[in-house]
């Protein structure tokens, strides 16, 4: 495996079901993100994390629970979530401190809320 | 006024001809710009990054940055049907997390 790679690719709930998104980097990065893809609307980001740390939560709704267990894995906890929550989701990395490397992204997981 | 402004399109051109797209942007704190490809069902991925102003080019591609005017544009010369994909522009300032815009859609027609 290399690069990002994101399980499952689709995934459909109930308001009421509690899944799990997750994420894994094989690219020896120290950064990893979470980001929200809607429709004509900008990446939205969601969650940082740097070194398993959580630096970054821009007003994400509890509903979102992240977890980042080592540098290599990202959750994305999700529990009584709105049909407006339906988007693409997409988790990335990035090394942190050497110059502007870009983010390496995941082929993201299509969420569907009904 | 939002940080970053791009047109989401979608944009059609024939194949062969010369695309260009653009992106405007507010803080002028900004030193790297990056343009990021997404094909269908596919992450977004690197396609090209530069420092401050000036011009970049690889192959078919050329991106431009004008600080003055706070503007950058991607050009390709030449578009293919599997140019197709949508473009997100993206930038930062030192250190800082990425900023992205909208993204254009893009439609290269044999």
């Amino acid at each position: 495996e290399t690069g990002v790679t994101q399980t499952p690719r689709h995934l459909v709930m109930g308001m009421t079901n509690k899944k799990s998104l997750k994420c894994e980097q094989h690219l020896g990065h120290n950064a990893m993100y979470w980001y929200k893809q809607s429709a004509k609307k900008p990446l939205e980001l969601m969650f940082v994390y740097s070194l398993e740390e959580r630096v970054e939560n821009n007003s994400v709704p509890s509903r979102f629970s992240p977890e980042c267990p080592n540098s290599s894995h990202l959750f994305l906890h999700l529990h009584t979530l709105q049909p407006e929550d339906s988007a693409l989701y997409l988790c990335a990395s990035s090394q942190l401190g050497q110059g502007l490397d870009g983010y390496t992204f995941g082929s993201g997981t299509r969420l569907t809320v009904v | 006024q939002k940080e970053v402004e791009q047109d989401p399109g979608p944009l059609s051109v024939p194949e062969g001809a010369i695309v260009s797209l653009n992106c405007t942007y507010s803080n002028s704190a900004f030193q790297y710009f990056m343009w990021y490809r997404q094909y269908s069902r596919k992450g977004p991925e690197l396609l090209m990054y530069t420092y401050s102003s000036g011009n970049k080019e690889d192959g078919r591609f050329t991106a431009q940055v004008d600080k003055s005017s706070k503007y950058i544009s991607l050009f390709i010369r030449d578009s293919q049907p599997s140019d197709s994909a949508t473009y997100l522009c993206a930038m930062s300032g030192y250190g800082n997390k990425l900023v992205f815009g909208a993204g254009t859609i893009l439609r290269v027609k044999s």
